[in-house]
Protein backbone atom coordinates (compact mmCIF):
# COMPACT_ATOMS: atom_id res chain seq x y z
CA UNK A 1 0.00 0.00 0.00
CA UNK A 2 0.90 3.35 -0.71
CA UNK A 3 2.50 5.39 2.63
CA UNK A 4 1.86 8.52 3.83
CA UNK A 5 2.56 11.24 1.02
CA UNK A 6 4.32 14.73 1.91
CA UNK A 7 5.37 17.91 0.16
CA UNK A 8 7.48 19.96 -0.12
CA UNK A 9 10.83 17.82 0.88
CA UNK A 10 12.46 20.90 1.34
CA UNK A 11 11.41 24.59 1.89
CA UNK A 12 13.93 27.45 2.65
CA UNK A 13 12.24 31.18 3.73
CA UNK A 14 12.59 34.19 5.04
CA UNK A 15 11.28 35.07 8.52
CA UNK A 16 7.72 36.76 8.44
CA UNK A 17 6.94 34.83 5.07
CA UNK A 18 4.26 32.60 4.98
CA UNK A 19 4.42 28.77 4.16
CA UNK A 20 2.25 25.52 3.75
CA UNK A 21 2.94 21.67 3.76
CA UNK A 22 1.03 19.27 2.31
CA UNK A 23 0.30 15.66 3.58
CA UNK A 24 -2.11 12.73 1.73
CA UNK A 25 -2.31 9.81 4.51
CA UNK A 26 -3.21 6.47 4.22
CA UNK A 27 -6.19 5.50 2.71
CA UNK A 28 -8.97 4.71 5.27
CA UNK A 29 -6.84 6.01 8.01
CA UNK A 30 -8.82 8.28 10.24
CA UNK A 31 -6.12 9.59 12.43
CA UNK A 32 -4.17 12.53 11.37
CA UNK A 33 -1.30 14.00 13.15
CA UNK A 34 1.17 17.23 12.57
CA UNK A 35 4.29 16.90 14.68
CA UNK A 36 7.17 19.22 14.77
CA UNK A 37 11.41 17.89 15.55
CA UNK A 38 13.67 19.98 15.75
CA UNK A 39 16.85 18.68 15.35
CA UNK A 40 18.21 16.32 18.05
CA UNK A 41 14.47 16.44 20.00
CA UNK A 42 11.82 14.24 19.41
CA UNK A 43 8.85 14.51 17.25
CA UNK A 44 6.00 17.47 19.55
CA UNK A 45 2.98 16.99 18.48
CA UNK A 46 0.92 19.98 16.97
CA UNK A 47 -2.64 19.11 16.39
CA UNK A 48 -4.35 15.42 15.54
CA UNK A 49 -7.55 15.37 13.52
CA UNK A 50 -9.87 12.21 13.43
CA UNK A 51 -11.44 12.22 10.46
CA UNK A 52 -12.06 16.07 9.52
CA UNK A 53 -12.34 17.27 13.40
CA UNK A 54 -9.86 18.50 15.26
CA UNK A 55 -8.62 16.01 18.47
CA UNK A 56 -5.98 18.13 19.99
CA UNK A 57 -3.95 21.14 19.15
CA UNK A 58 -3.31 22.29 22.75
CA UNK A 59 0.12 22.11 21.52
CA UNK A 60 -0.37 24.61 18.17
CA UNK A 61 0.75 28.08 18.34
CA UNK A 62 -2.44 29.23 17.01
CA UNK A 63 -0.99 32.82 16.46
CA UNK A 64 0.97 31.73 13.24
CA UNK A 65 0.06 27.90 12.07
CA UNK A 66 -3.08 26.51 11.31
CA UNK A 67 -4.04 22.95 9.83
CA UNK A 68 -7.16 22.05 8.20
CA UNK A 69 -8.03 18.32 6.75
CA UNK A 70 -10.61 18.93 4.30
CA UNK A 71 -13.02 16.36 3.74
CA UNK A 72 -11.10 13.96 6.16
CA UNK A 73 -8.42 12.89 3.79
CA UNK A 74 -5.55 15.19 2.92
CA UNK A 75 -4.30 18.17 5.48
CA UNK A 76 -2.39 21.08 5.05
CA UNK A 77 -0.17 22.86 8.17
CA UNK A 78 0.24 26.81 7.38
CA UNK A 79 2.67 28.84 9.13
CA UNK A 80 2.46 32.73 8.65
CA UNK A 81 4.48 34.77 9.61
CA UNK A 82 7.21 32.52 9.84
CA UNK A 83 9.90 33.05 12.82
CA UNK A 84 13.68 31.82 13.07
CA UNK A 85 12.64 29.21 15.97
CA UNK A 86 10.00 27.41 13.08
CA UNK A 87 12.97 25.78 11.39
CA UNK A 88 12.14 21.60 12.06
CA UNK A 89 11.10 18.70 10.00
CA UNK A 90 7.08 18.84 9.86
CA UNK A 91 6.46 15.24 10.31
CA UNK A 92 3.08 13.69 9.28
CA UNK A 93 1.65 10.86 10.33
CA UNK A 94 -1.59 8.15 10.25
CA UNK A 95 -3.30 5.70 11.63
CA UNK A 96 -6.49 3.79 11.21
CA UNK A 97 -8.01 4.05 14.25
CA UNK A 98 -7.31 6.33 17.26
CA UNK A 99 -5.84 3.59 19.76
CA UNK A 100 -3.73 0.82 20.38
CA UNK A 101 -2.70 1.20 16.60
CA UNK A 102 0.97 2.46 14.78
CA UNK A 103 1.54 5.54 13.53
CA UNK A 104 2.83 5.66 10.18
CA UNK A 105 4.95 8.45 9.04
CA UNK A 106 5.73 10.43 6.04
CA UNK A 107 9.25 11.12 5.39
CA UNK A 108 8.95 15.06 6.31
CA UNK A 109 9.56 18.82 5.56
CA UNK A 110 11.94 20.22 6.36
CA UNK A 111 11.98 23.88 6.75
CA UNK A 112 14.60 26.58 7.39
CA UNK A 113 13.37 29.66 8.05
CA UNK A 114 16.59 32.65 7.33
CA UNK B 1 5.16 17.45 35.12
CA UNK B 2 4.67 15.12 32.47
CA UNK B 3 8.03 13.76 30.61
CA UNK B 4 8.90 11.13 28.69
CA UNK B 5 12.64 10.38 29.12
CA UNK B 6 15.70 8.55 27.34
CA UNK B 7 19.31 8.23 27.09
CA UNK B 8 20.29 11.60 25.64
CA UNK B 9 23.66 10.34 24.98
CA UNK B 10 24.40 8.40 22.25
CA UNK B 11 25.04 4.46 22.55
CA UNK B 12 28.44 3.33 21.18
CA UNK B 13 28.70 -0.80 20.74
CA UNK B 14 30.37 -3.30 19.09
CA UNK B 15 28.94 -5.15 16.28
CA UNK B 16 27.40 -8.83 17.68
CA UNK B 17 26.76 -7.07 21.36
CA UNK B 18 23.38 -6.38 22.93
CA UNK B 19 22.38 -3.26 22.46
CA UNK B 20 20.26 -1.34 25.86
CA UNK B 21 18.11 1.66 25.37
CA UNK B 22 16.11 2.93 28.53
CA UNK B 23 12.96 4.87 28.41
CA UNK B 24 11.38 6.29 31.42
CA UNK B 25 8.41 8.13 32.22
CA UNK B 26 6.65 10.45 34.49
CA UNK B 27 2.51 11.40 35.26
CA UNK B 28 2.01 9.02 32.56
CA UNK B 29 -0.64 6.06 32.68
CA UNK B 30 -0.40 4.46 29.50
CA UNK B 31 -2.15 1.76 28.65
CA UNK B 32 0.90 0.99 25.90
CA UNK B 33 4.44 2.00 24.94
CA UNK B 34 5.86 1.63 21.25
CA UNK B 35 8.87 1.80 20.35
CA UNK B 36 10.33 3.10 16.84
CA UNK B 37 13.48 3.62 14.60
CA UNK B 38 14.26 6.54 12.72
CA UNK B 39 16.98 7.14 10.10
CA UNK B 40 18.62 10.72 8.89
CA UNK B 41 16.06 12.53 6.69
CA UNK B 42 13.38 10.18 6.96
CA UNK B 43 10.47 9.52 9.24
CA UNK B 44 9.78 7.06 12.41
CA UNK B 45 9.27 3.51 11.56
CA UNK B 46 7.29 1.40 13.99
CA UNK B 47 8.57 -1.32 15.28
CA UNK B 48 7.57 -3.11 18.57
CA UNK B 49 4.32 -1.89 21.11
CA UNK B 50 3.87 -3.60 23.99
CA UNK B 51 0.64 -3.41 26.52
CA UNK B 52 0.69 -2.52 30.05
CA UNK B 53 -0.13 -6.02 31.15
CA UNK B 54 2.48 -7.60 28.90
CA UNK B 55 6.01 -7.93 30.59
CA UNK B 56 7.43 -8.31 27.35
CA UNK B 57 7.41 -8.64 23.77
CA UNK B 58 10.01 -10.05 21.28
CA UNK B 59 10.27 -9.64 17.34
CA UNK B 60 13.25 -11.34 15.74
CA UNK B 61 16.65 -9.70 17.38
CA UNK B 62 14.13 -7.43 19.08
CA UNK B 63 12.83 -7.46 22.64
CA UNK B 64 10.97 -4.84 25.12
CA UNK B 65 9.99 -5.19 28.43
CA UNK B 66 7.09 -2.54 30.06
CA UNK B 67 7.59 -2.10 33.93
CA UNK B 68 4.81 -0.48 34.87
CA UNK B 69 5.61 0.08 38.33
CA UNK B 70 9.38 1.46 37.77
CA UNK B 71 7.74 3.20 35.04
CA UNK B 72 10.04 2.09 32.90
CA UNK B 73 10.52 0.42 29.26
CA UNK B 74 13.60 -1.11 27.69
CA UNK B 75 14.96 -2.06 24.42
CA UNK B 76 17.14 -4.41 23.76
CA UNK B 77 18.54 -5.59 20.20
CA UNK B 78 20.91 -8.44 20.22
CA UNK B 79 23.42 -9.63 17.91
CA UNK B 80 23.64 -6.08 16.69
CA UNK B 81 24.68 -4.95 13.19
CA UNK B 82 25.92 -1.47 11.60
CA UNK B 83 22.82 -1.56 10.13
CA UNK B 84 20.95 -1.00 13.44
CA UNK B 85 22.61 2.68 13.63
CA UNK B 86 19.43 4.77 13.95
CA UNK B 87 18.10 7.01 16.52
CA UNK B 88 15.92 4.85 18.50
CA UNK B 89 12.49 6.87 19.82
CA UNK B 90 9.54 5.47 22.48
CA UNK B 91 6.25 6.77 22.61
CA UNK B 92 3.14 6.38 24.73
CA UNK B 93 -0.05 6.87 24.21
CA UNK B 94 -1.29 9.92 26.71
CA UNK B 95 -4.75 8.75 29.02
CA UNK B 96 -7.84 9.58 28.06
CA UNK B 97 -7.12 10.76 24.81
CA UNK B 98 -5.28 9.50 21.12
CA UNK B 99 -2.58 11.10 21.52
CA UNK B 100 1.07 9.70 21.48
CA UNK B 101 3.80 11.09 22.94
CA UNK B 102 7.29 10.97 22.17
CA UNK B 103 10.88 10.98 23.97
CA UNK B 104 13.80 12.53 22.26
CA UNK B 105 15.15 9.43 21.51
CA UNK B 106 18.60 8.06 21.98
CA UNK B 107 21.01 7.41 18.70
CA UNK B 108 22.75 3.86 18.57
CA UNK B 109 26.17 3.56 16.75
CA UNK B 110 26.97 -0.09 15.96
CA UNK B 111 30.84 -0.31 15.35
CA UNK B 112 31.85 -3.12 12.47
Amino acid sequence: EAGVAQSPRYKIIEKRQSVAFWCNPISGHATLYWYQQILGQGPKLLIQFQNNGVVDDSQLPKDRFSAERLKGVDSTLKIQPAKLEDSAVYLCASRKTGINEKLFFGSGTQLSVL
Amino acid sequence: SQKIEQNSEALNIQEGKTATLTCNYTNYSPAYLQWYRQDPGRGPVFLLLIRENEKEKRKERLKVTFDTTLKQSLFHITASQPADSATYLCALEDTGGFKTIFGAGTRLFVKA
